[in-house]
């Protein structure tokens, strides 16, 4: 099946910028989405991204790159409430035997 | 709030047992996808129908099934609970894969 690959954690600090990268299995990728989840909430939508290129929506942007089989989440002026674990998740086409596949998630550490 | 609903919240039972979890999905919304997520564990996708069909299925055990009915509420059934089985069960709806709404999730406990 697929499977997406992702930092387990990262750490940075309030006000700064960070990147969560995502690399992904190409058989079958049709688009690339990512999620946040704080502690013992549910998962909520940040991004998509079907074709190359930034999408950008607020402070948060996300990259893809179709060619390196790679993606990113960027975070700008981090605040406190961005500590939280960030999903990669990639739509796979041909059947989507295994729905919309998740890494096993980046959980992020703000410091003050 | 994401407009989907996932009851029970909490649920504690005992090895053995059997379990129904319940989600409606968000009004219009004709797919519903079940993940479950164990701790420090990522998203491990179960099973998707699509207006009352199975449409794909992924790690789900056999011991585990599912349905989605006319209203497009949709019921995850777990049996012969194993202490494995302890996990957040989330339910999400969509209209297109690329986004998915999650509802707040049914925690499972098995003793």
């Amino acid at each position: 099946g697929q499977s997406l690959e992702q930092p387990s954690e990262v750490t940075a600090v309030e006000g700064a910028i960070v990147q969560i990268n995502c690399t992904y299995q190409t058989s079958g990728f049709y688009g690339l989405s990512w999620y946040q989840q704080h502690d013992g909430g549910a998962p909520t939508f940040l991004s998509y991204n079907a074709l190359d290129g930034l999408e950008e929506t607020g402070r948060f942007s996300s990259f893809l790159s179709r060619s390196d089989s790679y993606g990113y989440l960027l975070l700008q002026e981090l605040q406190m409430k961005d500590s939280a674990s960030y999903f990669c998740a990639g739509e796979y086409s041909g059947g989507g035997a295994d729905g919309l596949t998740f890494g096993k998630g980046t959980h992020l550490i703000i410091q003050p | 709030d994401s407009g989907v609903t996932q009851t029970p919240k909490h649920l504690i039972t005992a090895t053995g047992q059997r379990v129904t979890l319940r989600c409606s999905p968000r009004s219009g919304d004709l797919s519903v996808y079940w993940y479950q997520q164990s701790l420090d564990q990522g998203l491990q996708f179960l099973i998707q129908y699509y207006n009352g069909e199975e449409r794909a299925k992924g790690n789900i055990l056999e011991r585990f099934s599912a349905q989605q009915f006319p209203d497009l509420h949709s019921e995850l059934n777990l049996s012969s609970l194993e202490l494995g089985d302890s996990a957040l069960y989330f339910c999400a709806s969509s209209k297109n894969t690329g986004e998915l709404f999650f509802g707040e999730g049914s925690r499972l406990t098995v003793l």
